[in-house]
Formats: structure tokens, sequence, C-alpha cells
């Protein structure tokens, strides 16, 4: 039973490149949620996700930054034109339902992208 | 909107003592409650104890037990018998509720020491 799953480990972009951060969310589990963790920070909600649907995406910055979940394939967190800022750890987190069983389980954590903008 | 706060930035512990990572929170909300994450320096986010407002004891999971004070809102977690593997990042978060986004506090860096 794979966990979250998250690709790439570790991404390194030039300042203007695209960078696309892939999640895999539990199987079973149909809620998606991206956070980012800026170095010595905690972590931030960024956008949270059903299959097909952006439910809530307060914290995501208004330019550059895009998500989806579409109805087949993983969750994508889309970061055009990126620049030194940008560099962070971004995670995924998978439920199976909006709160259900989360208060037992918690929420499950991918391992993370580490994005570096050179 | 709910406050999260972890005062403790950092925390040193001798191997084989017991550790308590503070954790307080102010919400209106009557459901609430905490999780706890740990963060080791891998970097990956691990789920480690949930407490429950309703819940009739502090919760316990293995070396991991929470010291839940209603009345301070406070939800600090307990390490008992320290390990080296337990140095990390440690965050609080109350349950998401109507918002979905957990918000997470500041955290505590654990060093635990021979």
């Amino acid at each position: 039973n794979a966990g979250v799953m998250q690709n790439p480990r570790h991404l390194v972009r030039r300042r203007g490149q695209e960078a696309r951060l892939r999640c895999s969310p539990m199987k079973g589990h149909s809620h998606v949620y991206w956070y980012r963790q800026l170095p010595e920070e905690g972590l931030k909600f960024m956008v949270y996700l059903q299959k097909e649907n952006i439910i809530d995406e307060s914290g995501m910055p208004k330019e550059r930054f895009s998500a989806e979940f579409p109805k087949e394939g993983p969750s994508i967190l889309r970061i055009q034109q990126v620049v030194r800022g940008d560099s962070a750890a971004y995670f995924c987190a998978s439920s199976p339902t909006h709160w259900g069983a989360v208060h037992y389980y918690g929420y499950t954590f991918g391992s993370g992208t580490r994005l570096t903008v050179v | 909107a709910q406050k999260i706060t972890q005062t403790q930035p950092g925390m040193f512990v001798q191997e084989k003592e017991a550790v308590t990572l503070d954790c307080t929170y102010d919400t209106s909300d009557p459901s609430y409650g905490l999780f706890w994450y740990k963060q080791p320096s891998s970097g990956e986010m691990i789920f480690l104890i949930y407490q429950g407002s309703y819940d009739q004891q502090n919760a316990t999971e293995g070396r991991y037990s929470l010291n839940f004070q209603k009345a301070r809102k406070s939800a600090n977690l307990v390490i008992s018998a320290s390990q080296l593997g337990d140095s990390a990042m440690y965050f609080c978060a109350p349950p998401p509720g109507t918002a979905s986004k957990l918000t997470f506090g500041t955290g505590t860096r654990l060093q635990v020491t021979l």
C-alpha cells in the first residue's frame, strides 16, 4: 500500500523556466493538498483539490502558480517563470475524505519535492 | 481564525529522558483538537498523534503521549525515553474543520544528546 508519492524528489530550474511537481495520493484518497515550506519555516497551505476541482486556493500566489488534479493521473503543481524566491520544499498530502478518518490517521504527506532555482 | 503557538524554537534532551514540547491554540471552535507531526532531517512529514477535544483520555501512541489541557487550550507532546532518532522538528496543527487546510505552528527543533 504505497503512500503519497511525489516526484521528482529534487528539481533544479533556472530562473524563467517552468517547474512541474507531481503528486500521486494514497490509494483510495480523493483529496489532495499542497503545502510549501521555506527554509527554517513551517509548512504553509497552498491549495486543496478534489478530482477535477479546486476547492480552496487561498494560499496560492496569484500569478505563475497553478494546480490541477485530473480525473486520471497525479495532481500537478505548476510554477511558471520560476524565480529564486520559489526555492522551497513542496509537500503534497492526501486524505480519504474531507474530515472522516483524518483525525485518526492524520493527513498523509509525501516526502516532498525540493525545488532549487538557480 | 485559529492561532497556533509553539513557544520553544529549540529543545535539548538527554537520551532516555522524557521531554515535553508545548503547543497552544486560540480557537472558538468547540470541536478543537491537535495533530502532531515530526519532520526529521530527511524532510518528510510524519504523523505522530492526534487529540480530539471530545476524547475522554489523553491520547497515547507508543512513546508519544499528549498532555491535553482543555482550559488552557494546550496539547503538549510528551516523548518518553528519548532516542537519538527523535531528533527532528516537531509541528503541531489544529484540525482543519471546514477550512480543510492544516495551519502549522512554527515548530520546535528537538535535539537528543548522548
